[in-house]
């Protein structure tokens, strides 16, 4: 497809289990961003990679929470050892680079639901 | 610390109105200004979008409204119809190699036929 893919779309874990969200950016795309949206909020941001640079992870809310990108296209973002806190919409959007108008598109979201 | 703040929260309007939607900032260095529209499970998609150097942009049916100097900036949708029934989230893009957004709140709108 052209747009953002995101998977799995629902992903229930028990607390203490470690989780991996994938997502598939547009093709060239070279911005590559992880937002948390907790229910009835907006998007928070968590960390932006430029290729497979991260060059921003400063709304990671903890050390459980890690994101990659190997070779500057697909993107993981994984968290270890849930919370219930963990509990939201984790969305991936992606954008070119280059110029400040550039949007950012949305994939549809994964929504993580702990037990 | 909120730096995007969005009223109302939730906004009922009915057919052929206009339903009005404003954000307010507290960060200069922000450079760009989306409003996205969301279904529920579906992603955020971008509706309409400007620049901090232009007062007003209109696309169709939506107009956004700028004032630099009171930062803050406001989303108009004109003749609304049922099917702009959704939440609409201003944001704010901040200045720098990063370019990531800050998100308001978020509005649920109604839209009565």
């Amino acid at each position: 497809g052209a747009g953002v893919s995101q998977s799995p779309r629902y992903k229930v874990a028990k607390r203490g289990q470690d989780v991996a969200l994938r997502c598939d950016p547009i093709s060239g795309h070279v911005s590559l961003f992880w937002y948390q949206q907790a229910l009835g909020q907006g998007p928070e941001f968590l960390t932006y990679f430029q290729n497979e640079a991260q060059l921003d992870k400063s709304g990671l809310p903890s050390d459980r929470f890690f994101a990659e990108r190997p070779e500057g296209s697909v993107s993981t973002l994984k968290i270890q050892r849930t919370q219930q806190e963990d509990s939201a919409v984790y969305l991936c959007a992606s954008s070119q680079f280059g110029q400040v108008n550039q949007p950012q598109h949305f994939g549809d979201g994964t929504r993580l639901s702990i037990l | 610390q909120q730096q995007v703040k969005q009223s109302p929260q939730s906004l009922i309007v009915q057919k052929g109105g206009i339903s009005i939607i404003n954000c307010a900032y507290e960060n200069t260095a922000f450079d760009y200004f989306p409003w996205y529209q969301q279904f529920p499970g579906k992603g955020p998609a971008l509706l309409i979008a400007i620049r901090p150097d232009v007062s007003e942009k209109k696309e169709g049916r939506f107009t956004i409204s700028f004032n630099k100097s009171a930062k803050q900036f406001s989303l108009h949708i004109m003749d609304s119809q049922p099917g702009d029934s959704a939440t609409y989230f201003c944001a704010a893009r901040e200045s720098g190699n990063t370019g990531k957004l800050i998100f308001g709140q978020g509005t649920t709108l109604q839209v009565k036929p």
